[in-house]
């Protein structure tokens, strides 16, 4: 079945360190990815999403590239801020199937300034 | 622009009672979807709907129902409500490749 495996956390960098948060998935077909922010206290917010190889989505500094040969979708920032600090969820959506998401576990990351 | 509404934010439940949480989106979407969160364990479907008096069971549905009368609304019952239920809720509404788009969530006590 489809499946997503995120890197596990918690992950702690300094401001202005790189960020890089594994993503990895199992699925047939051609399934959309997409990465989620949580912040303390709040729902989950769309960050970023690819609905096709190779395409790359971005925003807020984020970026992740979708990676067909590798399976992969990992998160990646230049620069983290102590804003930044909140947990990201890697998820997928099957072929044909563009609403039900298929959830990693989560990763944790923590700023420090 | 609303998005996706939950209520109550707090709750605190006797075990045995029974509640239920409300969720209302005002995007037009066709799909919804409930989900618990506990530490560790990420986002578990509780139940979902693909439209108005259409539901499905998730991955967790066991002492949960829901229904779905309208587009905009789709409360999650708790039948009697049990320490294991103790968690985070979200409600979820989608449509097409956008994404989901989440509510604030519900933090919910049974004691």
């Amino acid at each position: 079945g489809n499946s997503v495996t995120q890197m596990e956390g918690p992950v702690t960098l300094s401001e202005e360190a790189f960020l890089t948060i594994n993503c990895t998935y199992t699925a047939t077909g051609y399934p959309s990815l997409f990465w989620y922010v949580q912040y303390p206290g709040e729902g989950l917010q769309l960050l970023l999403k690819a609905t096709k190889a190779d395409d790359k989505g971005s925003n807020k500094g984020f970026e992740a590239t979708y990676r067909k040969e590798t399976t992969s979708f990992h998160l990646e920032k230049g620069s983290v801020q102590v804003s930044d600090s909140a947990v990201y969820f890697c998820a997928l959506s099957a072929t044909g199937n563009n609403r039900k998401l298929i959830w990693g576990l989560g990763t944790s990351l923590a700023v420090n300034p | 622009n609303a998005g996706v509404t939950q209520t109550p934010k707090f709750q605190v439940l006797k075990t045995g009672q029974s509640m239920t949480l409300q969720c209302a989106q005002d995007m037009n979407h066709e799909y919804m979807s409930w989900y618990r969160q506990d530490p560790g364990m990420g986002l578990r479907l509780i139940h979902y709907s693909v439209g108005a008096g259409i539901t499905d069971q998730g991955e967790v549905p066991n002492g949960y129902n829901v229904s779905r009368s309208t587009t905009e609304d789709f409360p999650l019952r708790l039948l009697s409500a049990a320490p294991s239920q103790t968690s985070v809720y979200f409600c979820a509404s989608s449509t097409g490749g956008l994404g989901a788009f989440f509510g604030q969530g519900t933090r919910l006590t049974v004691v």
